[in-house]
């Protein structure tokens, strides 16, 4: 198994553009996660979906934040515009059986935005 | 709510001595507790999973955390530490009625040779 799979691995961009995180999940896996994490804040969950609907999206910082689920093997996280306090590292991590299940965690998306 | 308190950001050690991790939690249910470990630049990784059976859970690398409910505690252990453990670990809580997993701050453990 290829694990979770996330691209880019690094991006880096200017204040107000456009960014988009991909994720696909393992290969049977019905939830599918979104992290952020900073040296200030820690490990932070911005979303949770269940068979691509999204169930938790209380973490989500603010409108300029969006989250898709289009299929099962496929999400996107977006951000625009993009501000310098959005610099984290993003993961993706999906599980078998909902959140309180093991979650498998990609490598993770590095965004600088200057 | 459910939370969980690691109790040291950074334990530090020489390799082949032992490695003591600490973690509380705060539950008025029966959890589920996780130990994922980072390192450098990359994901997170489980270790172990506690879930009501045994009380003493074994995990990849020779790392075991037992469950203390009079405690509240899950500690991770490991009698001899190599350079390769050095990373971050992270304690994990779920509850039951709860629909995400709670993670602690981290601990950094520093093995020196």
């Amino acid at each position: 198994d290829a694990g979770v799979i996330q691209s880019p691995r690094h991006e880096v961009t200017e204040m107000g553009q456009e960014v988009t995180l991909r994720c696909k999940p393992i290969s049977g896996h019905n939830s599918l996660f979104w992290y952020r994490q900073t040296m200030m804040r820690g490990l932070e969950l911005l979303i949770y979906f269940n068979n691509n609907v999204p169930i938790d999206d209380s973490g989500m910082p603010e409108d300029r934040f969006s989250a898709k689920m289009p299929n099962a093997s496929f999400s996107t996280l977006k951000i625009q515009p993009s501000e310098p306090r959005d610099s984290a590292v993003y993961f993706c991590a999906s599980s078998t059986r909902g959140a309180t299940d093991t979650q498998y965690f990609g490598p993770g998306t590095r965004l600088t935005v200057l | 709510a459910q939370s969980v308190t690691q109790l040291d950001s950074h334990v530090s050690v020489s390799e082949g001595t032992p490695v003591l991790l600490r973690c509380n939690y705060s539950s008025s249910y029966s959890p589920s507790l996780f130990w994922y470990v980072q390192h450098p630049n990359k994901g997170l990784q489980l270790l172990l999973k506690y879930t009501s059976a045994a009380t003493l859970v074994k995990g990849i690398n020779g790392f075991e955390a037992e469950f203390k409910k009079s405690e509240t505690s899950f500690h991770l252990t490991k009698p001899s530490a190599h350079m390769s453990d050095a990373a971050e670990y992270f304690c994990v809580v779920s509850l039951s009625g709860y629909s995400t997993l709670t993670f602690g701050k981290g601990t950094m453990l520093l093995v020196s040779p």
